[in-house]
């Protein structure tokens, strides 16, 4: 299995909603990442967790809070967004430690979120 | 620091013409570089990889890439374009010193003309 899966595929949520976005890997791979990508643009790094520790956090607001409760799950969980958080969030995993494959990572679909 | 330079933000072929998108790149270390795609409305794939093997790399789809240190290139190139390459194509190289962040390109995108 070389897939990575995202759910919900899209979420439409008020600025003052809670949702979270589900990601879900069983490659065994040890490093779990969330992006932000906007339209035309790379994806931009949120956060990485390796290990199941918080290893990245690249100064992401508060109002996205990650959370990886075991090794092949990945949640991010959303609060108190603003219109400009609208975008295509995407996670990925890799395996960290082998010299040859550490910075080779698999992406998921994709949870397209729009913020009203 | 690394970056990526990829050369067109969007570049047309005929279909069954060659397909060549660019990707320069600049690193202290020697560098892993990847090429990515990404359909409309879905999630980055990787066609394919350096990792300091081969410096002329397979991939799927068709696609290959040469690594030339000379030059600090790793073109993407494809010989006959088909309708269903039309996609947006990233360039991304480790970043140096990180186990887990790639540096990305800015994108190019291919559109195939019938």
């Amino acid at each position: 299995d070389t897939e990575v899966t995202q759910t919900p595929k899209h979420l439409v949520m008020g600025m003052t909603n809670k949702k979270s976005l589900k990601c879900e890997q069983h490659m065994g791979h040890r490093a779990m990442y969330w992006y932000k990508q906007k339209a035309k643009k790379p994806p931009e790094l949120m956060f990485v967790y390796s290990y199941e520790k918080l290893s990245i956090n690249e100064s992401v607001p508060s109002r996205f809070s990650p959370e990886c409760p075991n090794s092949s799950l990945l949640n991010l969980h959303l609060h108190a967004l603003q219109p400009e958080d609208s975008a295509l969030y995407l996670c990925a995993s890799s395996q960290p430690r082998r010299l040859t494959t550490r910075n080779e990572q698999f992406f998921g679909p994709g949870t397209r979120l729009t913020v009203l | 620091a690394q970056s990526v330079t990829q050369l067109g933000s969007h570049v047309s072929v005929s279909e069954g013409a060659l397909v060549l998108l660019r990707c320069n790149y600049s690193s202290s270390v020697p560098p892993y570089l990847f090429w990515y795609v990404q359909y409309p409305n879905q999630g980055l794939q990787l066609l394919l990889k350096y990792t300091s093997a081969a410096t002329l790399v397979k991939g799927i789809n068709g696609f290959e890439a040469e690594f030339k240190k000379s030059e600090t290139s790793f073109h993407l190139t494809k010989p006959s374009a088909h309708m269903s390459d039309a996609a947006e194509y990233f360039c991304a190289v480790n970043s140096e010193g990180s186990n887990y962040k790639l540096t990305f390109g800015k994108g190019t995108l291919l559109t195939v003309n019938p």
